[in-house]
């Protein structure tokens, strides 16, 4: 069955440093993968997704994540964090012929002025 | 937020009363979708219909029941609520089925904190 495990609960950067939000999925296919902003007291936004076309993905807002098969990985990174980047992000994967996502627990980040 | 809203916002009942939860798009998307979202949890999916009177269950379905008369609105009922419905509930849509379309994006409500005492 498919699953995303978000290895961070929290991450904390300062403003204009690098963000990386680790997930590690867990998949026998090949897996369709998101990650999604949540600010708070908003919806869910998606920032990117992957689909197998190709391994670096590039998403809004600066975000991208590299698709790693040899290590089950789709971690999210960003060059400079800023203010506005202060959100809940959840990495996502869909069950396969399902319309079911499974979520992450999620990754508060928090960025120090 | 996608022509995506959801009624109430927020909400505070007691245990054994009957709530229901609307959401309503503008959109026209055949998909609609109910999840809860717990401390711990992410998201997880209770209900989601695949058109009008067309509905099936979710990972955590179990004292949720949905309806869609409408293509544009799809309810989410509690029978008789209670302490471990407490959450915060989201309403997405989608134009096509994630089954087949798996690139296909799900918009989001702005959510319905529900508190059962």
């Amino acid at each position: 069955a498919q699953s995303v495990t978000q290895l961070d609960s929290h991450v904390s950067v300062s403003e204009g440093t690098p963000v990386l939000l680790r997930c590690n999925y867990s998949s026998s296919y090949s897996p369709s993968l998101f990650w999604y902003v949540q600010h708070p007291n908003k919806g869910l936004q998606l920032l990117l997704k992957y689909t197998s076309a190709a391994t670096l993905v590039k998403g809004i807002n600066g975000f991208e994540a590299e698709f790693k098969k040899s290590e089950t990985s789709f971690h999210l990174t960003k060059p400079s964090a800023h203010m506005s980047d202060a959100a809940e992000y959840f990495c996502v994967t869909l069950e396969t012929g399902a319309n079911n996502l499974f979520f992450g627990t999620g990754t508060r980040l928090t960025v120090i002025p | 937020d996608a022509g995506i809203t959801q009624s109430p916002r927020h909400k505070v009942t007691e245990t054994g009363t009957p709530v229901t939860l609307r959401c309503h798009q503008t959109e026209n998307h055949r998909y609609m979708y109910w999840y809860r979202q717990d401390p711990g949890h992410g998201l997880r999916l209770i209900h989601y219909s695949y058109g009008v009177k067309d509905t099936d269950k979710g990972e955590v379905s179990d004292g949720y029941s949905v309806s869609r008369s409408k293509t544009e609105d799809f309810l989410l009922t509690l029978e008789s609520a209670t302490s471990s419905q407490t959450s915060v509930y989201f309403c997405a849509i989608s134009q096509l089925g994630l089954a087949a379309f798996s690139y296909n994006e799900q918009f989001f409500g702005p959510g319905t904190r529900l508190t059962v005492l």
